[in-house]
């Protein structure tokens, strides 16, 4: 069965630190998104991808950076962790742009701790 | 600017009976709106949309209704089973540019059930 993983599930990094996280999905879908989630403020979009070589910005985009190499992969980075990025980070695929209804299949998260 | 809003962080109701979660909405360019649901330590799962030309959908127990010039959606659950608690998401999609695809996230309500 298509899948979306993510890796690691937890993560304890210090501040001043490189962490990537890994999103994996199986689907072959064209756009893939990250978003962060903390209380009060539900999802909010880092960064998203629609296709190989293409990336954008989301609304909380500083200090994370996302390269896309291939169909199935997209790793976010955060360059120097901050006590501010902790949280619980989602990764999700959807069909090509012009797909009618856009559903977002979301991965089980990563909770990432920056000490 | 939140676009999409859920004033409500949380709802309690009692099994058997029906569950009505809101969300409001600021943008226009709104075209597509979904509802995801979101157990503890999981990613969120589709649950029911709407797009912007109806004013109701409906999925066995589950009914969305639309009304655009109030800029308002709602979730009715009917009836409510204690496996129903847990996080709703209300989303909404942007029509077009380079956003298309897009999704937006309310905060987030979090619903109980109680036998």
């Amino acid at each position: 069965d298509a899948e979306i993983t993510q890796s690691p599930r937890h993560k304890i990094t210090e501040t001043g630190r490189q962490v990537t996280l890994a999103c994996h999905q199986t689907w072959n879908h064209n756009n893939m998104f990250w978003y962060r989630q903390d209380l009060g403020h539900g999802l909010r979009l880092i960064h998203y991808s629609y296709g190989v070589q293409d990336t954008n910005k989301g609304e909380v985009s500083d200090g994370y950076s996302v390269s896309r190499s291939n169909t199935e992969d997209l790793p976010l980075t955060l360059e120097s962790a901050a006590s501010s990025q902790t949280s619980v980070y989602f990764c999700a695929s959807s069909e090509r742009a012009g797909s009618p209804y856009n559903e977002q299949f979301f991965g089980p998260g990563t909770r990432l701790t920056v000490l | 600017d939140q676009q999409v809003k859920q004033n409500s962080p949380s709802l309690s109701v009692q099994e058997g009976r029906i569950s009505i979660l809101n969300c409001d909405y600021t943008n226009s360019m709104f075209d597509y709106f979904l509802w995801y649901k979101k157990y503890p330590a999981e990613g969120p799962t589709f649950l029911i949309s709407i797009s912007s030309i109806k004013d109701k959908n409906e999925d066995g127990r589950f009914t969305v209704f639309l009304n655009k010039s109030a800029k308002h959606l709602s979730l009715h659950i009917v009836p409510s089973q204690p496996g129903d608690s847990a996080v709703y998401f209300c989303a909404a999609r942007s029509a077009g540019g380079t956003s298309y695809g897009k999704l937006t996230f309310g905060q987030g309500t979090i619903l109980t059930v109680h036998p």
